[in-house]
């Protein structure tokens, strides 16, 4: 689990707060993604960055806001949350496409939020 | 309302046995296939992929089988210890760097 990272590793927040989730990577890697794990749902890709910028936004709704300011890193920026956004929240990265290894994706540990 | 989780089918299995997890995939246009172990707590763990000009690879206790006509995949898990005990993923990828999951099983390792 030390090639991606992931801060914090449990947050609890109210509906009312603004708090963000933080990722690292550290396999050079040039592709980002944000996932949602919910008890309900099998697991659901919410964003995509390819070299810092955002090629996939699944219908995420904008209380979710995501921040690619390097290839390392990756943030997911949170504010006027649900209860049923309680989830486990999933970084993972990859190479780019055109890379013959970007299929393969690789997780951090996931932060387990739950929204009051 | 009440809340109702995703129910996992479950995979019981003795130790030293062997496992066979089955997966049925959607898109024919798929060409590339991965199998994820998520142990609790942790994110999902990378097992072992397959592409499509293959019907079989092996790793280390492993084997994964694509069966394309039927849009089937299966992990094979030779001699099964507690330390496999985990929710199984499968993920097929049709287009550039996307995944698609299925929604797992759960494998429960007897000692």
């Amino acid at each position: 689990e030390t090639g991606v990272t992931q801060t914090p590793r449990h947050l609890v927040m109210g509906m009312t707060n603004k708090k963000s989730l933080k990722c690292e990577q550290h396999l050079g890697h040039n592709a980002m993604y944000w996932y949602k794990q919910s008890a309900k749902k099998p697991l659901e890709l919410m964003f995509v960055y390819n070299f810092k910028e955002q090629t996939e936004n699944n219908s995420v709704p904008s209380r979710f806001s995501p921040e690619c300011p390097n290839s390392s890193h990756l943030f997911l920026h949170l504010h006027t949350l649900q209860p049923e956004d309680s989830a486990l929240y999933l970084c993972a990265s990859s190479q780019p496409p055109g890379h013959p290894m970007t299929d393969t994706q690789y997780f951090g540990p996931g932060t387990r939020l739950t929204v009051l | 309302g009440e809340s109702v989780g995703l129910h996992l089918p479950t995979l019981s299995v003795q130790e030293g046995d062997n496992s066979i997890i089955n997966c049925a995939y959607s898109n024919s246009a798929s060409d590339y296939f991965i199998w994820y172990k998520q142990e609790s707590g942790k994110g999902p763990q990378f097992i072992i992929d397959i592409r499509s000009n293959m019907d079989k690879r092996q790793g280390q206790r492993v084997t994964v089988l694509l069966n394309k006509t039927v849009k089937h995949l299966s992990l094979q898990i030779a001699a099964t210890q507690p330390g496999d005990s985990a929710v199984y993923f499968c993920a097929e990828n049709a287009q550039g760097n996307k995944l698609t999951f299925g929604g797992g099983t759960r494998v429960l390792v007897k000692p």
